[in-house]
């Protein structure tokens, strides 16, 4: 079976940095996906981690930690732009097949 | 490029009629993915379509929803004698296989009301 655990809803302050983590409990993982996505907008792709250790790009970054199971996708300098659902998605492999797996996402509200 | 597309992109219906969703994913992506979201809701599986092998089905609710990948390309979800609790946007996406990342590109949707 499969968990994602994320925080249902966070608030953070515009120009401050937030970090929003995500559990999993999987067989066979092959990576981890975070997606953003606004209200009524389809998911946008944001970061892939498939080894240890922190992947930056530009005011986000990710990281992730296979043997505990844990990741996180961390904002900086935010802005109100930035108020959207966060989706931790897992890609595990089992009986030779892929499956992406989403957690119900996080959402964020930016206030100024 | 042309991104994922998806029609229609709303749609509003009976209860017990069936509806046709359709996606066109990018171009020379082959796996296609079918997900949905109701309000406030994280997504949800349905069906997973890789080249020519058989479709990962394991998500679908029920009997009463298929999909069909003609070509390898367009993709039909076809929802029979829909009920309310069908009410969701439903999502289509698209990766290019490669044997690492596996970036998933979603079209706009199809948000779908059963009356």
């Amino acid at each position: 079976g499969q968990n994602i655990d994320q925080p249902t809803e966070m608030t953070a302050t515009e120009g401050a940095i937030v970090q929003i983590n995500c559990t999993y409990q999987t067989s066979g993982f092959n990576g981890l996906f975070w997606y953003q996505q606004h209200a009524g907008e389809a998911p946008t792709f944001l970061s892939y981690n498939v080894l240890d250790g922190l992947e930056e790009k530009g005011r986000f970054s990710s990281f992730l930690s296979r043997s505990k199971g844990y990741s996180y996708l961390l904002l900086k300098e935010l802005q109100m732009k930035d108020s959207a659902s966060y989706l931790c998605a897992v890609i595990q492999t089992r009986a030779g097949r892929r499956a992406l797996t989403f957690g119900s996402g996080t959402r964020l509200q930016v206030q100024p | 490029g042309a991104g994922v597309s998806q029609s229609p992109s709303n749609k509003v219906t009976e209860k017990g009629k069936d509806v046709e969703l359709r996606c066109d994913p990018i171009s020379g992506h082959t796996a296609l993915y079918w997900y949905r979201q109701s309000l406030g809701q994280g997504l949800e599986f349905l069906i997973y379509f890789q080249g020519n092998s058989a479709p990962d089905k394991s998500g679908l609710p029920s009997d009463r929803f298929s999909a069909e990948r003609t070509g390898g390309s367009v993709s039909t979800l076809t929802i029979q004698r829909t009920q309310q609790e069908d009410s969701a946007v439903y999502l289509c996406a698209s990766s290019l296989r490669t044997s690492g990342e596996e970036t998933q590109y979603f079209g706009p949707g199809t948000r779908l009301l059963v009356l």
